[in-house]
């Protein structure tokens, strides 16, 4: 099992629409975890951060499943101006290193 | 204001050069990264360091090598070795490495390197 996998995409849903996608991590003893967007040819950048069982910042909602190891991100009214790639990313006290998801790409129509 | 500086933004590489990609941060994070993304891909990291004068392999390490002589400096050197470096290259920093709470990973701009 990959140590952080998500699904790549592309979810292709229209303005207004509510999409969420998951992200599952295989280390039981990670205790923060994040969401980063990044578009194309761009650096990623922080949307949200997840320490307990949830986190809620507008249109955007992370939500953490301990018990089944995974998170997810949910994104309300939709915005053309939301296309991007979201990355998870998982940090492993274990191993002093930061896990990247290889990302789910989001791709909002008129 | 505070935050990562890398240079050069672009970079060709001719077959068989070294070259040595630039990061500076002044945010005083004890915690620096480098990442490779090739096209389409998720990042892959290739070191990382916690302290200055100590740095550790990541997951793609062979043909690249790097150094932490000050806090705030990270360079990374793209060597001959590496047989395919044409990618984009990033450098991130952080408080201190692994699963602390609150362990914000922080991005430079990122540098294009292509091969010629």
């Amino acid at each position: 099992r990959k140590e952080v996998e998500q699904d790549p995409g592309p979810f292709n849903v229209p303005e207004g629409a509510t999409v969420a996608f998951n992200c599952t991590y295989s280390n039981s003893a990670s205790q923060s975890f994040f969401w980063y967007r990044q578009d194309c040819r761009k650096e990623p950048k922080l949307l949200m951060s997840v320490y307990s069982s949830g986190n809620e910042d507008g249109r955007f909602t992370a939500q953490l499943n301990r018990a089944s190891q995974y998170i997810s991100l949910l994104i309300r009214d939709s915005k053309l101006s939301d296309s991007a790639t979201y990355l998870c990313v998982v940090p492993y006290s274990s191993a002093s290193k930061i896990i990247f998801g290889s990302g789910t790409r989001l791709s909002i129509r008129p | 204001d505070g935050g990562i500086t890398q240079s050069p933004k672009y970079l060709f590489r001719k077959e068989g050069q070294n070259v040595t990609l630039s990061c500076e941060q002044n945010l005083n994070h004890d915690a620096m990264y480098w990442y490779r993304q090739d096209p389409g891909q998720g990042l892959r990291l290739i070191y990382y360091s916690q302290i200055v004068n100590d740095f550790q392999k990541g997951d793609i390490a062979e043909g690249y090598s790097v150094s932490r002589e000050k806090k705030e400096s990270f360079p990374l050197t793209v060597t001959s070795a590496q047989k395919n470096p044409t990618a984009f290259y990033l450098c991130a920093s952080s408080i201190a490495t692994g699963g602390s709470s609150g362990n914000t990973i922080y991005f430079g701009e990122g540098s294009w390197l292509t091969v010629v």
